[in-house]
């Protein structure tokens, strides 16, 4: 068990361009949910997927969001046109999809500053 | 609206007493209760969970308690060791196409003094 991964760590980029996150859950984990956690707060989440496909995604993810998971294995997280707003950690999650009582192994997260 | 809440952002205790950290919601739907530690720069590390059948579980010098009438949940360290400061966050489920959506509060963070 490697656990979740997330790259980049760290992105700095400037209002108006795309950037685009990768995560890679846990191999035998089939749920894969995305959050998004802003100074002071706790993580809120954005989307889930449940192999490739994506079940449920929250009014927070505009339309200037997408997120994939070909193959139901890693999943990539994309914002256009970003805007200083989006600034704050994404973390991605995964878990086996036991029913009930799941529970949640997070990645180290990336940080998104749009400057 | 803040489904799940902890009303106190930060908490100091002297090394080897015990660590108390509360959390209370308000959806009757939250079906399981998880704690997750988190250090600066990092993701949030499971630590222990609940489920709403039950109002006890340890695991170690952790135990998380659960008061469903009362719609609260704490989370106990005992002994409390200088590594466990972090932030503390409290997260409830809710069912979502088969899945499980966590409500996170907003952290707590937990001092620990030599």
């Amino acid at each position: 068990d490697t656990g979740v991964s997330q790259d980049p760590r760290h992105k700095i980029t400037k209002r108006g361009q795309n950037v685009t996150f990768r995560c890679d859950p846990i191999s035998e984990h089939n749920r894969l949910y995305w959050y998004r956690q802003t100074l002071g707060q706790g993580p809120e989440f954005l989307t889930y997927f449940q192999n490739e496909a994506q079940l449920e995604k929250s009014r927070l993810l505009s339309d200037r969001f997408s997120a994939e998971r070909p193959k139901g294995s890693f999943s990539t997280l994309e914002i256009q046109r970003t805007e200083q707003g989006d600034s704050a950690m994404y973390l991605c999650a995964s878990s086996r999809g036991q029913g009930g009582g799941e529970t949640q192994y997070f990645g180290p997260g990336t940080r998104l500053l749009v400057l | 609206d803040q489904q799940v809440k902890q009303n106190s952002p930060s908490l100091s205790v002297q090394e080897g007493r015990i660590s108390i950290l509360n959390c209370d919601y308000t959806n009757s739907m939250f079906d399981y209760f998880l704690w997750y530690k988190k250090y600066p720069a990092e993701g949030p590390t499971f630590l222990i969970s609940i489920s709403s059948i039950k109002d006890k579980n340890e695991d170690g010098r952790f135990t998380v308690f659960l008061n469903k009438s009362a719609k609260h949940l704490s989370l106990h360290i005992v002994p409390s060791q200088p590594g466990d400061s972090a932030v503390y966050f409290c997260a409830a489920s809710v069912a979502i196409q088969g899945a499980q959506k966590l409500v996170f509060g907003q952290g707590t963070r937990l001092t620990i003094n030599p």
